[in-house]
């Protein structure tokens, strides 16, 4: 498995602001993704963050809005943008690790971000 | 468009019993399906996984069921605990073209286990 840490684990932020998340992985992973999930509700693919090279958005999420940056292969940022109330939610980073023959991802333990 | 859902979205037992949560999938192109624990106010932790090669899979008091034939996926937990108590949350991941290392997850089932 991967150790993986995210700052700052939570922040309230006023509306029309940004915030900046950070993800830093133990190991070098090639594989690093951003998930959203809203209060009470299950976890959203927003983007995979590749390094070197521009994120890949889902459905939903536009790169104005949810900046990402991969400078490396064990760090990686989410921004949010212009927030607003709807923003509030947990936002969590995850990697592809494994020994080779079986990678599966692994969760940082979140952020939790409530917008006013 | 593809999902992966759960019958039950809560389950409570007694402490000591057998704890059973299901999930369907409507994506037959998904070949690695995963169980995630989440306890309040913490992240995902991995539990179980498995492939479509395989029909069960069987970890420390863990045990899931794959049923492709109907598209569903069974945690089965023995002698549930107190701290068993979570949001257990079923995942898809569907393998090759652009879809590869993406989950879709299902809704959760909040299992509360009373001692």
């Amino acid at each position: 498995s991967a150790v993986i840490s995210q700052k700052p684990s939570r922040d309230i932020c006023q509306r029309g602001t940004s915030l900046t998340i950070q993800c830093q992985v133990d190991s070098q992973v090639t594989m690093m993704f951003w998930y959203r999930q809203q209060p009470g509700q299950s976890l959203t693919l927003i983007a995979t963050a590749n390094q070197g090279s521009e994120a890949t958005y889902e459905s939903g999420f536009v790169i104005d809005k949810f900046p990402i940056s991969r400078p490396n292969l064990t760090f990686s940022t989410l921004t949010v943008s212009n927030m607003s109330p709807e923003d509030s939610s947990i936002y969590l980073c995850s990697v592809e690790a494994g020994t080779g023959k079986t990678d599966t991802q692994y969760f940082g333990p979140g952020t939790r971000l409530t917008v006013l | 468009g593809e999902s992966v859902g759960l019958h039950l979205p809560t389950l409570s037992v007694q402490e000591g019993d057998n704890s059973i949560i299901n999930c369907a999938y409507s994506n037959s192109a998904s070949d690695y399906f995963i169980w995630y624990k989440q306890e309040s106010g913490k992240g995902p932790q991995f539990i179980i996984d498995i492939r479509s090669n395989m029909d069960k899979r069987q970890g420390q008091r863990v045990t899931v069921l794959l049923n492709k034939t109907v598209k569903h996926l069974s945690l089965q937990i023995a002698a549930t605990q107190p701290g068993d108590s979570a949001v257990y949350f079923c995942a898809e991941n569907r393998a090759g073209g652009t879809s590869y290392g993406k989950l879709t997850f299902g809704q959760g089932t909040i299992l509360t286990v009373h001692p």
